[in-house]
């Protein structure tokens, strides 16, 4: 089946770009989202790209997908107090899954 | 919308106890997801409705554990008896379209003593 990967933490000091990394094994993935799960709350969706792009632009968050490596990244620029949270990775197969398989979550934090 | 809802927010009850945790999906939606998420295995799909119909219950971790979605605008997830290991914060969501984009309730926090 499809795995994931992310790394666990990012530390980053408020203003600066934050870059939170995702590998999947999937060569087939359709679609690959981001979620957001601030504390004591469900996951909250924050963007999605679909496998035929390879950047999408909303306001501060960029998301860049390299299908050759199967690596999808996503961007947070001035990256504010209020970004501290867990991002979640996650990618849809193919063949009419309705099931995307997620990563374990990075916690970014940010320092003022 | 009031998106997923889910009841009750937080339990605590005592190992042994029938523990039973309510959803009710974002109206049209299709598809509904029960997960559960703790610090040492992450987030885990225990169970996947289609169109009310148990698709997927792979990961529902023992017979203690049911699932049910009598209609299209409720679920329950049950568990019974309840041990101490069940502790974790359980999330319901649904989707629907061609995205699968899932939207997630607040989750209900559960502990059992």
């Amino acid at each position: 089946g499809e795995d994931v990967e992310q790394s666990l933490f990012l530390s980053v000091r408020e203003g600066d770009s934050s870059v939170i990394n995702c590998t999947y094994t999937d060569s087939s993935s359709t679609y690959l989202y981001w979620y957001k799960q601030e504390p004591g709350a469900g996951l909250q969706l924050l963007t999605y790209i679909f496998s035929n792009m390879d950047m999408k632009q909303d306001q501060r968050l960029t998301v860049l997908l390299n299908k050759k490596d199967k690596h999808l990244s996503l961007r947070i620029a001035d990256t504010q107090t209020g970004d501290s949270a867990i991002y979640f990775c996650a990618v849809l197969g193919s063949g009419g899954s309705y099931i995307p398989t997620f990563g374990r979550g990075t916690s970014l934090i940010v320092h003022p | 919308d009031a998106g997923v809802i889910q009841s009750p927010r937080h339990e605590v009850t005592e190992m042994g106890q029938e523990v039973t945790l309510r959803c009710k999906p974002i109206s049209g939606h299709n598809s509904l997801f029960w997960y559960r998420q703790t610090m040492m295995r992450g987030l885990e799909l225990l169970i996947y409705f289609n169109n009310n119909v148990p698709i997927d219950d792979s990961g529902m971790p023992e017979d203690r554990f049911s699932a049910k979605m009598p209609n299209a605008s409720f679920s329950t997830l049950k568990i019974q008896p309840s041990e101490p290991r069940d502790s974790a914060v359980y999330f319901c969501a649904s989707s629907s379209g061609t995205r699968n984009e899932q939207f997630f309730g607040p989750g209900t926090r559960l502990t059992v003593l």
